[in-house]
């Protein structure tokens, strides 16, 4: 079966700073998305990427899908308090029925 | 739009116990999910719903019903809590089969003692 491996784990950044999150798939992807979610509360959808070489903008926040779909990168420039909270990578599993998480990448912003 | 709703948000069960998440939503969507969130495991999908009358297992089913018996509402029976079931609940719904822009509610962060 179809996994999603987050990396890192946790991470913390001054404020100011840049950062990246990845994700990697054991199996093609065809769909992912990216989700944020604040400490306590439900996911918001950030973005879906589904061709290869890809890339998607929304305000500070970047998405990348690599050409070979198994690879997906977030950045954040510029990083503010706004952004803490967990971030988890998502993709279609079974024809867009299922849809498999990541573990997550917790990320701390310092001011 | 209230968007996806759910209730409790919090909840204490003994062992043994039965009890009812519900979620509810008013945007019309045909699909609608239950995941549960642990530490360090990511969301895993429990059952789906495709439409009303419609349902099926996820990852992680065993221990769990649902039933859509409309469009709105999507609640998900723990018919004998167990330790293991604790965790925090989360409903999603998107407008439509395989449209992966999902909406999820606040979540239920349920114990079982």
């Amino acid at each position: 079966s179809q996994e999603l491996e987050q990396s890192p784990q946790s991470l913390i950044v001054q404020e100011g700073k840049n950062l990246t999150i990845n994700c990697t798939s054991s199996k093609t992807l065809y769909g992912l998305y990216w989700y944020k979610q604040k400490y306590g509360e439900g996911l918001i959808f950030l973005m879906m990427l589904q061709k290869g070489g890809e890339e998607k903008s929304h305000e500070k926040i970047t998405a990348k899908l690599d050409e070979k779909k198994q690879q997906s990168s977030l950045h954040i420039t510029a990083s503010q308090p706004s952004h803490a909270g967990i971030y988890l990578c998502g993709a279609d599993n079974t024809g867009g029925f299922k849809t498999i998480f990541g573990a997550g990448t917790r990320l701390f912003v310092k001011a | 739009n209230a968007g996806v709703t759910q209730t409790p948000k919090f909840q204490v069960l003994k062992t043994g116990q039965s009890m009812t998440l519900q979620c509810a939503q008013d945007m019309n969507h045909e699909y609608m999910s239950w995941y549960r969130q642990d530490p360090g495991m990511g969301l895993r999908l429990i059952h789906y719903s495709v439409g009303a009358g419609i349902t099926d297992q996820g990852e992680v089913p065993n221990g769990y019903n649902v039933s859509r018996s409309t469009t709105e509402d999507f609640p998900l029976r723990l018919l004998s809590a167990a330790p293991s079931q604790t965790s925090v609940y989360f409903c999603a719904s998107s407008y439509r089969t395989g449209d992966n822009e999902q909406f999820f509610g606040p979540g239920t962060r349920l114990t079982v003692l």
